[in-house]
This record gives C-alpha cells, structure tokens and sequence, in this order.
C-alpha cells in the first residue's frame, strides 16, 4: 500500500509570512495516463475537508492565489505565499493514483498563528 | 450549487447497525464515482470505501470489509453506507465525498 508522509506536523507562522508543506509518496504518483493523482486538502477548524489543489499543482475554484502545489513523481509542497488568518486549520495531502481506488491520506500538518 | 448532504447518524452499541445516507445534488451524480471517508474524533482522514458511478465494482478498507456495504440509488441521487457490526474503533464523522465532501455526519458506537 501507498504510504503518504507529510512534514512537519506542525507548524507556527506568523501572519504575512509565508508557509511550506511537504508530502512524500512511497511510491510514484504517476499514473498510466501521465496524470499524477495527489491533491491537497484544508480542513479548518470545526467544518469538513475542502480540496484546494488537485493534479499536484491545480487549484480549485474559489481557492486564493497565495496557495500553490508542486512536484512530481514522490515528492510535493504545498506553499501559502503569505499566511493570513483563515489558513488557520490542518492540511491534508492525499493520493488518487494507485488502484484499486483507495485514497490515502496523509497525516495532517496543523498551521497555526505564532 | 454543488451539495452534498450526510444523514443517519446516531450512537449505536457495539455489535449493532446503522445506516448512512448521503443526498447528492447541482450535478448529475449518476456520472460520478463516490467514497466514503471518516475521521475519528481528533484523528486524521481515513478512507473507508468507493462505488463506481453505475456501482458496478465496490471497494474497502481492510478496516471495514466484510462488515459495511456502499451502494447508490442514481434514480434518488443517494450515496449509502451500510455498517454492520460495529464496533468502538468506527466512532467517526462519516463523509461522503467526490472532489466536493459533504459536512460529515456523526456515528458513536458506545454501550
């Protein structure tokens, strides 16, 4: 099975600043149609997971500019450009790619305001 | 708008059955694939099972197998979950989710 590690588990930024996350794959993420299949997920406190980047890089409707994806075949961040208040929350990666369709997460990596 | 909407929570002892209902709507929901996923309470995201779009093939969890059962009704736009013999270890917010996930709804297996 796909192991997916995300670091660090937490992390303090100050507002303004910005902020990194990295996901590892145990395994490519590339799939036999070329796509790579990982995506990013916010959950902020009290409300369900919303996904903010899909395919390693592409943002979903609605999601701000100052959050960006990249990466390819086992390694990707998660960037926020500057922190602002309402990134307060956990941050989930998550692989689509291997079958048969399971997905998997990662730990979670709690941003939080120093 | 796209929604996505979870029902039939409860608390249950363990042992016992529940059913979960997930109402689907602001897309034709008969075209997609839909999972399952829950996470226990203070726990991170844990992916339970998946029903292709005309539920031809099901897949789940090991943690789950042989004791839930997804399935859908594309006439009523509703995603199930059956869960049979639960246990403590499935206390959970239960979510229903494609790219969109619905709010959750909460399941509690205690005596």
């Amino acid at each position: 099975d796909v192991v997916m590690t995300q670091s660090p588990l937490s992390l303090p930024v100050t507002l303004g600043q910005p902020a990194s996350i990295s996901c590892r794959s145990s395994q490519s993420l590339v799939y036999s149609d070329g796509n790579t299949y990982l995506n990013w997920f916010q959950q902020r406190p009290g409300q369900s997971p919303r996904r903010l980047i899909y395919k390693v890089s592409n943002r979903d409707s609605g999601v701000p500019d100052r959050f960006s994806g990249s990466g390819s075949g086992t390694d990707f961040t998660l960037k926020i450009s500057r922190v602002e208040a309402e990134d307060v929350g956990v941050y989930y990666c998550m692989q689509g790619t291997h079958w048969p369709p399971r997905w998997t997460f990662g730990q979670g990596t709690k941003v939080e305001i120093k | 708008q796209v929604q996505l909407v979870e029902s039939g929570g409860g608390v249950v002892q363990p042992g016992g059955s529940l059913r979960l209902s997930c109402a689907a709507s602001g897309f034709t929901f008969s075209s997609y694939g839909m999972h399952w996923v829950r996470q226990a309470p203070g726990k991170g995201l844990e992916w339970v099972a998946f029903i292709r779009y005309d539920g031809s093939n099901k897949y789940y969890a090991d943690s789950v197998k042989g004791r839930f059962t997804i399935s859908r009704d594309n006439s009523k736009n509703t995603l199930y979950l059956q869960m049979n013999s639960l246990r403590a270890e499935d206390t959970a917010v239960y979510y229903c989710a494609k790219d969109l996930w619905g709010q959750g709804t909460l399941v509690t297996v205690s005596s």
